[in-house]
């Protein structure tokens, strides 16, 4: 089945202990991206990659890292997560580069920072 | 930087009654994406417009797309419960790999 998996689905920590929210897509796909969604702000971009070994900045990239070693794999990192980072992430892949194609989601990743 | 709006924010509605959301983006598109996220869900594709003036209808859903190609809409023809849920847009950055979502509108069905 094609699909998106995200790792954990839910996450509470504390201020300042790293974590790192795995992504994975079995579709062969070229572009990733991460998003977060909070109330009354819709889905905001933090980082996308149109390819292995290429990054590129969102619209909310601060506090945030990416890596992109392998085609499946699109690890989201918190080196020293804080409160405001609370909120819920979304991995999506899709089959190509400059948003041209539909996004497939993955389930979700609800993160609480204390 | 370029932003996309969408509104309302809200609409709640009798079962059987028409739904329309409008999205705008401060840019020209080279196309416009629309999503559904249910209650608890994740967004789901539904449809991309390209042309100017495009129009794509699914079922009781009509998507229009503007001749200017700077805003969009969703129709919903005699909603129906399973309607329920927060339908967004979405639109590529200029020449970059951004997508830039709108706020999305949350659309409340009464029975």
């Amino acid at each position: 089945e094609a699909q998106v998996t995200q790792n954990p689905r839910y996450l509470i920590t504390v201020t300042g202990k790293k974590l790192t929210v795995t992504c994975s897509q079995n579709m062969n796909h070229e572009y990733m991206s991460w998003y977060r969604q909070d109330p009354g702000l819709g889905l905001r971009q933090i980082y996308y990659s149109m390819n292995v070994e290429v990054t590129d900045k969102g619209d909310v990239p601060e506090g945030y890292k990416v890596s992109r070693k392998e085609k499946r794999n699109f690890p989201l990192i918190l080196e020293s997560p804080s409160p405001n980072q609370t909120s819920l992430y979304f991995c999506a892949s899709s089959l190509g580069g400059l948003a041209a194609y539909e996004q497939y989601f993955g389930p979700g990743t609800r993160l609480t920072v204390t | 930087g370029q932003q996309v709006m969408q509104i309302p924010q809200y609409q709640h509605v009798q079962e059987g009654e028409d739904f329309t959301t409008y999205c705008n983006s401060s840019t020209t598109l080279s196309n416009i994406q629309w999503y559904k996220q249910r209650p608890g869900g994740h967004p789901v594709f539904l449809i991309q417009l390209v042309k100017s003036g495009e129009v794509k209808k699914q079922k009781r859903l009509t998507f229009q797309f503007g001749e200017a190609k700077k805003n969009s809409s969703l129709h919903i023809t005699a909603t129906q419960t399973t309607d329920v849920g927060t339908y967004f847009c979405a639109g590529p950055a200029s020449n970059t790999g951004k997508l830039i979502f709108g706020q999305g509108t949350t659309l409340q069905v009464k029975p």
